[in-house]
């Protein structure tokens, strides 16, 4: 059961810009616990795209940005392009009895 | 290459017994906490477990414990994971994934396929 809620998709037109949400609570990303970001393509494993809120591995297009803000956070995706047609999920920790890490729902983008 | 290769998945009884290995390669991996993650038939990601670099402290999600037990061996470069009392619920891709400084998983496998199923 995720306890951080993404919104389950959301689409644009090549070029165009589309984020993110990823809502958490006051013991994930509330508590001030880093939130990454994963892209999964369809059939393979997923892959670390942001780190630490708003840092990108080597070899992560700078099209690709994260932000957090209280216990929310934002994946921004500028000049959308075809291949980043794919799920993503944001993850964190979380400090309840509980849980452990958490992943959220998932949300697929899709390009238009 | 830094590498995570799963293995050991398989259709399996409810009720019945497996064991997941994740051989690591290219990397020291006795410095790093390591993770199972799973994810059902098109559905989303779940965490698993977790294991320190020492195997000095280990976590759950509440769905395995008491059924499922995380291991590594850092002299063979392995992380496992003994899963009993399987459901049909466990049925998913397992993946191994590496934690980095940022708690964040940086590397993963391709994922071996556990099917619960009579």
């Amino acid at each position: 059961q995720s306890v951080l809620t993404q919104p389950p998709s959301v689409s644009g037109a090549p070029g165009q810009r589309v984020t993110i949400s990823c809502t958490g609570s006051s013991s994930n990303i509330g508590a001030g616990y880093d939130v990454h970001w994963y892209q999964q393509l369809p059939g393979t494993a997923p892959k670390l795209l942001i780190y630490g809120n708003s840092n990108r591995p080597s070899g992560v297009p700078d099209r690709f940005s994260g932000s957090k803000s209280g216990t929310s956070a934002s994946l921004a995706i500028t000049g959308l392009q075809a291949e980043d047609e794919a799920d993503y999920y944001c993850q964190s920790y979380d400090s309840s009895l509980s849980a452990f890490y958490v992943f959220g729902t998932g949300t697929k983008v899709t390009v238009l | 290459e830094v590498q995570l290769v799963e293995s050991g998945g398989g259709l399996v009884k409810p009720g019945g017994s497996l064991r997941l290995s994740c051989a690591a390669s290219g990397f020291t991996f006795s410095s790093y906490s390591m993770n199972w993650v799973r994810q059902a038939p098109g559905k989303g990601l779940e965490w698993v477990s977790s294991i320190s670099s020492s195997s000095s402290y280990i976590y759950y999600a509440d769905s395995v414990k008491g059924r499922f037990t995380i291991s590594r061996d850092n002299a063979k470069n392995s992380l496992y994971l003994q899963m009993n009392s399987l459901r049909a619920e466990d049925t998913a891709v397992y993946y191994c994934a590496r934690v980095e400084v940022y708690d964040a998983f940086d590397i993963w496998g391709q994922g071996t396929m556990v099917t619960v199923s009579s």
